[in-house]
């Protein structure tokens, strides 16, 4: 199994510009989780769906994010713009008991 | 609320020594405990879980890990360390239902001295 896949590894971007973050979870997992980690605040659970519905949102920052997952091999997370206190590490992790995490390696995002 | 508290930011040892990591969790109920390892610019590991039974757990690489409801802990250990030992490492207590959000600590940074 090739694990949780995430892309891109590294973005740069610059505010107000749109970055769009990518994950593929585990086969046959049904659950999924967008973590956002940084040294402030360690890390924070932003989003999780079960079976492709988001159940749980309360961890999102604001509009300015939103999350969708359209199958069940697919998953993304937007900002829109994106600001400089954006720049963190963003992990998906996906699970089939609800209770492990399997983890992605991660996308570190740099807003400029 | 859960919570979980790792009281040392940052510890170091030489290798061969013997690892204690200090976690200690607040939680209404029964918790489901883990640790978790990360290495540098990788994703978090799943090292060890405690659900029920037996509160001496034993997890992957060497590790294991003993839960004391009395102390609220759920310490990690390792008798010999090795340099490949060497990342940060996180404590999350969650609960039993399905899905539910998982609390992490503020991680343990693990320095390995040859």
């Amino acid at each position: 199994d090739a694990g949780v896949i995430q892309s891109p590894r590294h973005e740069v971007t610059e505010m107000g510009q749109e970055v769009t973050l990518r994950c593929k979870p585990i086969s046959g997992h049904n659950s999924l989780f967008w973590y956002r980690q940084t040294m402030m605040r360690g890390l924070e659970l932003l989003i999780y769906f079960n079976n492709n519905v988001p159940i749980d949102d309360s961890g999102m920052p604001e509009d300015r994010f939103s999350a969708k997952m359209p199958n069940a091999s697919f998953s993304t997370l937007k900002i829109q713009p994106s600001e400089p206190r954006d720049s963190a590490v963003y992990f998906c992790a996906s699970s089939l008991t609800g209770t492990d995490r399997y983890f992605g390696p991660g996308t570190r995002l740099t807003v400029t | 609320a859960q919570s979980v508290t790792q009281p040392d930011i940052h510890i170091t040892v030489s290798e061969g020594a013997s690892l204690e990591l200090r976690c200690n969790y607040s939680y209404g109920a029964t918790p489901y405990l883990f640790w978790y390892v990360q290495s540098p610019g990788q994703g978090l590991q799943l090292l060890l879980k405690y659900f029920s039974g037996d509160t001496l757990v034993q997890g992957i690489k060497g590790f294991e890990a003993e839960f004391k409801r009395s102390q609220s802990s759920f310490n990690l250990r390792k008798p010999s360390v090795h340099w490949s030992d060497a990342a940060e490492y996180f404590c999350a207590v969650g609960a039993e239902t399905s899905g539910s959000r998982l609390t992490f600590g503020e991680g343990t940074q693990l320095t390995v001295n040859p």
